[in-house]
């Protein structure tokens, strides 16, 4: 059973880096059919796909964001990355990690972390 | 605005059957790409429930179902129990967007 655990500030400053690692256990990251994602909820809110990673590097964004958020793997420790640049109060969110099976639907979750964006 | 939009919220008595619908368009659902829900209790972290249209993972009981036909899809749950009362989420994949989802459902068990 595929287990992961976000980690990271859970404060950030506005215009500031937010930053996030996601650790896999339980299995390799480097299993074929799973894209390694990051998910956020806005409080109240509604799930908001971030983008995802395959283990060999191919990365895809939510257009919008493309710009903001960067996600890495680092497969000598089984971890994947986020960062999202330049944030700002909108950017507070619960911040959740997943595996993407076939890059299709999502079957393993993190517990979530909550970023509060805040001077 | 979500691309694919679910109702706000539903509700049902228990031992009744609840649906929530997830309506698409050309782009996305209609285009043939599969639908998957997720089920998301209170304080806790989304929860696969349903996936390629009407795939139950292993430990998800019988009661939920799901279907799609056109641009919408579906998510049916028979014998409501109080313990399934939480937000429902669709999922599928826009051709411009790439990952979308549901604005999500409140499932309230009256």
């Amino acid at each position: 059973q595929v287990q992961l655990q976000e980690s990271g500030p859970g404060l950030v400053k506005p215009s500031q880096t937010l930053s996030l690692t996601c650790a896999v256990s339980g299995g390799s990251i480097t299993s074929g059919p799973y894209y390694w994602s990051w998910i956020r909820q806005h409080p109240g809110k509604g799930l908001e796909w971030l983008g995802y990673i395959h283990y060999s590097g191919s990365t895809y964004y939510k257009p919008s964001l493309q710009s903001r958020v960067t996600i890495s793997v680092d497969t000598s420790r089984n971890q994947f990355s986020l960062k999202v640049n330049s944030v700002t109060a909108a950017d507070t969110a619960m911040y959740y990690c997943a595996s993407a099976h076939n890059s299709d639907y999502f079957d393993y979750w993190g517990q979530g972390t909550l970023v509060t964006v805040s001077s | 605005q979500s691309v694919l939009t679910q109702p706000p919220s539903v509700s049902g008595a228990p031992g009744q059957r609840v649906t929530i619908s997830c309506t698409g368009s050309s782009s996305n659902i209609g285009a043939g790409y599969d639908v998957h829900w997720y089920q998301q209790l209170p304080g806790m972290a989304p929860k696969l429930l349903i996936n390629d249209n009407s795939n139950r993972p292993s430990g998800v009981p019988d009661r939920f179902s799901g279907s799609k036909s056109g641009t919408s899809a579906s998510l049916a749950i028979t014998g409501l129990q109080a313990d399934d009362e939480a937000d429902y989420y669709c999922q599928s994949y826009d051709k411009s967007l790439r990952v979308v989802f549901g604005g999500g459902t409140k499932l309230t068990v009256l």
